[in-house]
């Protein structure tokens, strides 16, 4: 199994709502990252997950709150987005042991801020 | 920060012509990857390669690596219509994976 899975593919979502994206991976790879993709743009990192452990933030609001329950899952909880946080948000795994290795991607979660 | 600039931004070409695309980086690195982008979804590793190695082949994909330049290029050789996508250099250092502003490959059949 080679794949990550992002839920939902795409969401909706208000001003003053709360919601979460979730990814999820079978490789046994023990980095996680969070990238943003706006349209023609390249994707931008957000945070990056060691061994389960938050290593990089990349200066993220902090509307913007990962969280990795297990070696297999990491979520991005958003609260109180602003409109200009609609993207994709791309989620990837990478064996994460010594020299960076390639890295897989999800298909990504379109996010729309009304 | 993004530290990747590709060049060209945009190549347009005949099916069956070849392709070349650049990039160009600013730090050190421990390896240089190439991925794909079809219409705004997943990424697809194409290939890397490491900072001591100078060309690397794989199936129709040929890249180069110029430490000295902080440049990298990479061929499609006999393009097809398939391969129409965004294609994106991407630096690796220290955990972070950054990656170039990208190039559109349009292949007219």
């Amino acid at each position: 199994d080679t794949e990550v899975t992002q839920t939902p593919k795409h969401l909706v979502m208000g001003m003053t709502n709360k919601k979460s994206l979730k990814c999820e991976q079978h490789m046994g790879h023990r980095a996680m990252y969070w990238y943003k993709q706006k349209a023609k743009k390249p994707p931008e990192l957000m945070f990056v997950y060691s061994y389960e452990k938050l290593s990089i933030n990349e200066s993220v609001p902090s509307r913007f709150s990962p969280e990795c329950p297990n070696s297999s899952l990491l979520n991005l909880h958003l609260h109180a987005l602003q409109p200009e946080d609609s993207a994709l948000y791309l989620c990837a795994s990478s064996q994460g042991k010594g020299e960076n290795t390639e890295a897989f991607f999800g298909q990504g979660t379109r996010l729309t801020v009304v | 920060s993004q530290q990747g600039e590709e060049d060209p931004q945009a190549l347009s070409i005949q099916e069956g012509e070849n392709a070349t695309m650049n990039c160009s980086y600013k730090t050190s690195i421990n390896n240089l990857q190439w991925y794909r982008q079809n219409s705004g979804r997943g990424l697809v590793h194409l290939i890397l390669i490491r900072s001591n190695e100078r060309e690397k082949h794989s199936g129709r994909l040929r890249v180069t690596l110029d430490t000295s330049k902080k440049s990298s290029s990479l061929l499609i050789t006999a393009s097809r219509a398939a391969d129409t996508a965004s294609y994106f250099c991407a630096t690796a250092r220290a955990q972070k994976l950054v990656f170039g502003q990208g190039t559109r490959l349009t292949i007219n059949p």
